[in-house]
């Protein structure tokens, strides 16, 4: 069965600095990759995906995410964050099965003023 | 834009009650999810359904019962609600085996 791994519960960033987010994945194969973010309240919105191809991948927000299967990463990174981006942040992967996803435990952005 | 609607996004139950939770889909999705949302625990999974009138247990389907019996619908039944289901509840379509799901605004549900 597959499992995500965020190490991070919470992080704490300023407002204009850059992001890291961290996800590790345990899969047999190259899985499908899903970075979520939820605002307090609200339900899940898609941030971006990665599915095969190019491993460095967009998303909305001006996030983005790279794929390293050495490492079985899929981390997701913003150059400069806002304080719109303070949410919960979750990692999630397919294995193509019926099952739908399995998701990390999420991690929780603050965004210092 | 695809669409899925969960009918309460605040609901109050007392211990024992039966609650009904509902999720709507308009995309004609074959699959529909429920998860549960507790803090440091993430999503997990209770049951899924692949097509009306089937169902399958996810991770956590104890104290809880599904129904599908149109296409488009998809509830989560509590038989006999408890304080330790107190929590958010998030339902999710996809096409049948596609990765991506489409998530509802959750329902934050209270048993007191």
């Amino acid at each position: 069965a597959q499992s995500v791994t965020q190490p991070d519960i919470h992080i704490t960033v300023s407002e204009g600095a850059s992001l890291e987010l961290r996800c590790n994945y345990s899969y047999g194969a190259t899985p499908y990759l899903f970075w979520y973010v939820q605002s307090p309240g609200q339900g899940l919105q898609l941030l971006l995906k990665y599915f095969s191809g190019d491993t460095l991948v967009q998303g909305i927000k001006g996030f983005e995410a790279e794929f390293k299967r050495s490492q079985s990463s899929f981390n997701l990174r913003k150059p400069s964050v806002h304080w719109s981006d303070a949410a919960e942040y979750f990692c999630a992967v397919h294995g193509g099965g019926a099952d739908g996803l399995t998701f990390g435990k999420g991690t929780h952005l603050i965004i210092q003023p | 834009d695809v669409k899925v609607t969960q009918s309460s996004r605040y609901l109050v139950k007392r211990t024992g009650e039966k609650v009904f939770l509902e999720c709507v889909q308009d995309m004609d999705h074959e699959n529909m999810f429920w998860y549960r949302q507790d803090p440091g625990l993430g999503l997990r999974l209770i049951y899924f359904s692949y097509d009306v009138k089937m169902k399958e247990k996810g991770d956590i389907p104890e104290g809880y019962s599904v129904s599908r019996e149109k296409k488009e619908r998809f509830s989560l039944i509590l038989e006999s609600a408890s304080t330790n289901q107190t929590s958010m509840y998030l339902c999710a379509s996809s096409f049948d085996r596609a990765p991506e799901a489409f998530f509802g605004q959750g329902t934050r549900l209270t048993v007191v």
